[in-house]
């Protein structure tokens, strides 16, 4: 199986800071990597597909990059709304793995 | 509007059966697969198997396989996921979500509301 590692594990950053959330996999796996929102008590949410591909209706602030092992993901002026745990997931090769999530909070 | 829609909270026995479901609306039913993700009690999601309904083809992870079964009733537009015995270690929520063929459309989305099992005598 793909092994997925994020980093950091937790954050807490101020209204309006930009943040940063990396993701490596343990094997290339093209761009076949997406992210999801949790917030607590709520199922996932798609946020970004494709490595950097923003769904349809996802606000621009959020924005991811990268290919083969290496990703990021960005959150341009964070909003209190944006409290989440944040997964990344690859689905070049079955089974699809997910990193262990990031927890952002407000400071 | 696509969405996935859950059955409600069960509480169960130890060594109990059990089935809970996942309705797909606004969509072509037969035309993606329908994927079953875990998350324990303050744990992260781990992924439990997904199914084609156009051919029931199933794959499941190895962490999984044998104790789980998925299914689907496609006059239904409905995903199954059941278990024959259950164990205090099954205690989780549950999520359905809907995915592309693989790797080309393989992402999650939309996802089910979620289904809490718990598992205690």
């Amino acid at each position: 199986d793909i092994q997925m590692t994020q980093s950091p594990s937790s954050l807490s950053a101020s209204v309006g800071d930009r943040v940063t959330i990396t993701c490596q996999a343990s094997q290339d796996i093209s761009k076949y990597l997406s992210w999801y929102q949790q917030k607590p008590g709520k199922a996932p949410k798609l946020l970004i597909y494709d490595a950097s591909n923003l769904k349809t209706g996802v606000p621009s602030g959020f924005s991811g990059s990268g290919s083969g092992t290496d990703f990021t993901f960005t959150i341009t002026g964070l909003q209190p709304e944006d409290t989440a745990t944040y997964y990344c997931q690859q689905y070049d090769s079955l089974p699809p793995t997910f990193g262990p999530g990031t927890k952002v909070d407000i400071k | 509007e696509v969405q996935l829609v859950q059955s409600g909270a069960e509480v169960k026995k130890p060594g109990e059966s059990l089935r809970i479901s996942c309705k797909g609306s606004g969509y072509s039913f037969t035309n993606y697969w329908i994927t079953w993700v875990r998350q324990m009690p303050g744990k992260g999601l781990e992924w439990m198997a997904r199914i084609d309904p156009s051919d029931s083809y199933t794959y499941y992870s190895p962490s999984f396989q044998g104790h789980v079964t998925i299914s689907t009733d496609n006059s239904l537009s409905t995903a199954y996921l059941q278990w024959s015995s259950l164990k205090a270690s099954d205690t989780a929520i549950y999520y359905c979500a809907r995915t592309g063929v693989f790797p080309s459309k393989g992402w999650f989305d939309p996802w089910g509301q979620g289904t809490l099992v718990t598992v205690s005598s």
